[in-house]
């Protein structure tokens, strides 16, 4: 089991351009939730799908949305790129028991130039 | 709401003594709790969590935490601290519905 994966494990973007990570849950999970980790910070959730859907969402803007397609691998999309959006973005993914079973992925660390 | 306080930034020990790390959190139910420890350009992994069952919780490489209602802390502990131990250490609650709230971690050296 290859547990979760995420893709690139790093990235340079310049200001205002796009961003797309990827992330492929372990097996047997079917939720996938973002979060966004700056330096010297603890993460912060960005949002979470389920069932192809977002469940719920954290204090992040619209610049930041996502997709989760049936084989329950979701990506992070990042529009208008900041400074500020550099920064470590973790993929973590739960089976349908709940976030008892919460796994992360290596992360993608994005630097925005 | 929820949230966690990690009561200390930073935490330096020598090797073979003791380890604590202090986690007050703050919850409107009966929350979850984990620890994550995440090593220099590492993910992050699930060392002990607790989900209302035994409130002393053994997790792994040798660390425990214990929950404490009365006290709204759950406080992870080592007996004798490795070097492989150094990391960054976070206290997580989570409530029923997947979103874990992070702390704002806490940093160990291990002298040696």
């Amino acid at each position: 089991d290859a547990g979760v994966t995420q893709s690139p494990t790093h990235l340079i973007k310049t200001r205002g351009q796009q961003v797309t990570l990827r992330c492929s849950p372990k097996s047997g999970h079917d939720t996938v939730s973002w979060y966004q980790q700056a330096l010297g910070q603890g993460p912060q959730f960005i949002f979470q799908y389920y069932e192809e859907e977002e469940r719920q969402r954290g204090n992040f803007p619209d610049r930041f949305s996502g997709h989760q397609f049936p084989n329950y691998s979701s990506e992070l999309n990042v529009n208008a790129l900041l400074l500020g959006d550099s920064a470590l973005y973790l993929c973590a993914s739960s089976p349908p028991t709940g976030a008892a079973e919460a796994f992360f992925g290596q992360g993608t660390r994005l630097t925005v130039v | 709401a929820q949230s966690v306080t990690q009561l200390d930034s930073h935490v330096s020990v020598s090797e073979g003594t003791p380890v604590l790390l202090r986690c007050n959190y703050s919850s409107s139910y009966s929350p979850s709790l984990f620890w994550y420890v995440q090593h220099p350009n590492k993910g992050l992994q699930l060392l002990l969590k607790y989900t209302s069952a035994a409130t002393l919780v053994k997790g792994i490489n040798g660390f425990e935490a214990e929950f404490k209602k009365s006290e709204t802390s759950f406080h992870l502990t080592k007996p004798s601290a490795h070097m492989s131990d150094a990391a960054e250490y976070f206290c997580v609650v989570s409530r029923s519905d997947y979103k874990l709230s992070f702390g704002a971690g806490t940093t160990v050296t291990v002298r040696a």
